[in-house]
C-alpha cells in the first residue's frame, strides 16, 4: 500500500488561482470517487475540507473545489489568501483500506 | 455536533504495548452514521490511517500494522480503544482517534496525543 504522491510544497499569491495535485493508482484514486482533502493549522488537527471528489461540508468556503481524473485528483483554492496557508493532505478509499498522501505545504507569498 | 477525546499514556517503552483511548462525546458510539477510527502523524511527517471499527464491531485496518493492532469499542463507556503491540521507536506519533462517514471521509478529530516510544 504506498502513499499518494503529493508535491512537497507550492505557493501563490493572494488573488490567484492554485491547484494542488494528488496522484494515486488504479488502486485508490483511479476507480472510487471517495476522494478527501484535509487542511492541518500548525499545531492543530486536521479538518475536512472537500469529500467525494467535489463535495464541501458544510462551513466550507466555495473558494475550495475538488475534482477528478483518471488515477489523479486535483484541489483547487480560487482567490487564496493568508489564511490557506497550511498543510493540505489528500486521502483516498482504496479497496479495503484508506491510503493518505504525504502532504503539500502551501505557503501565501 | 462531535467531540472525541485521547487519552493514555504519553511514553511507552520499546517492546511494549501501546494502548489508547478516545472518549465520544455529542452522540451514541452505536450510532450507524458512523464508524470509529485512528490515524497517526510521525513528528513532521504525513498522516497514517491505522484502521477502523464499524458500529458492527467489524474492523479494518492498514496492511502495515496487521497483526500487531487492535481497534475495539467499548458501548457501555461510549469509547473505543487502540492497541498497537511490540513498538518501537518508528511508533512515536501524534496519535488521532476520528469519526468517519460511510463515504470514508474523517469528519471529526480528537485533538491527538503525542505518544513517544522510548526507554
Amino acid at each position: 500500500q504506498s502513499a499518494l504522491t503529493q508535491p512537497a510544497s507550492v505557493s501563490g499569491s493572494p488573488g490567484q488561482s492554485i491547484t494542488l495535485s494528488c496522484t494515486g493508482t488504479s488502486d485508490d484514486v483511479g476507480p472510487y470517487n471517495l476522494v478527501s482533502w484535509y487542511r492541518q493549522l500548525p499545531g492543530k488537527a486536521p479538518q475536512v475540507i472537500i469529500f467525494e471528489v467535489s463535495k464541501r461540508p458544510s462551513g466550507i468556503s466555495p473558494r475550495f473545489s475538488g475534482s477528478k481524473s483518471a488515477n489523479t485528483a486535483s484541489l483547487t483554492i480560487s482567490g487564496l489568501q493568508a489564511e490557506d496557508e497550511a498543510h493540505y493532505f489528500c486521502c483516498s478509499y482504496a479497496g479495503d483500506s484508506v491510503v493518505f498522501g504525504g502532504g503539500t505545504k502551501l505557503t501565501v507569498l | 455536533q462531535l467531540h472525541l477525546q485521547e487519552s493514555g499514556p504519553g511514553l511507552v517503552k520499546p517492546s511494549e504495548p501501546l494502548s489508547l483511548t478516545c472518549s465520544v462525546s455529542g452522540g451514541s458510539i452505536s450510532t450507524s452514521s458512523y464508524y470509529w477510527g485512528w490515524i497517526r502523524q510521525s513528528p513532521g511527517e504525513g498522516l497514517e490511517w491505522i484502521g477502523t471499527v464499524y458500529n458492527t464491531g467489524s474492523t479494518f485496518y492498514n496492511p502495515s500494522f496487521r497483526g500487531r493492532v487492535t481497534i475495539s469499542v467499548d458501548t457501555s463507556k461510549n469509547q473505543f480503544s487502540l492497541g498497537l503491540n511490540y513498538v518501537s521507536a518508528a511508533d512515536t506519533a501524534r496519535y488521532y482517534c476520528v469519526s468517519m462517514l460511510v463515504t470514508y471521509h474523517f469528519d471529526n478529530w480528537g485533538q491527538g496525543m503525542l505518544v513517544t516510544v522510548s526507554s
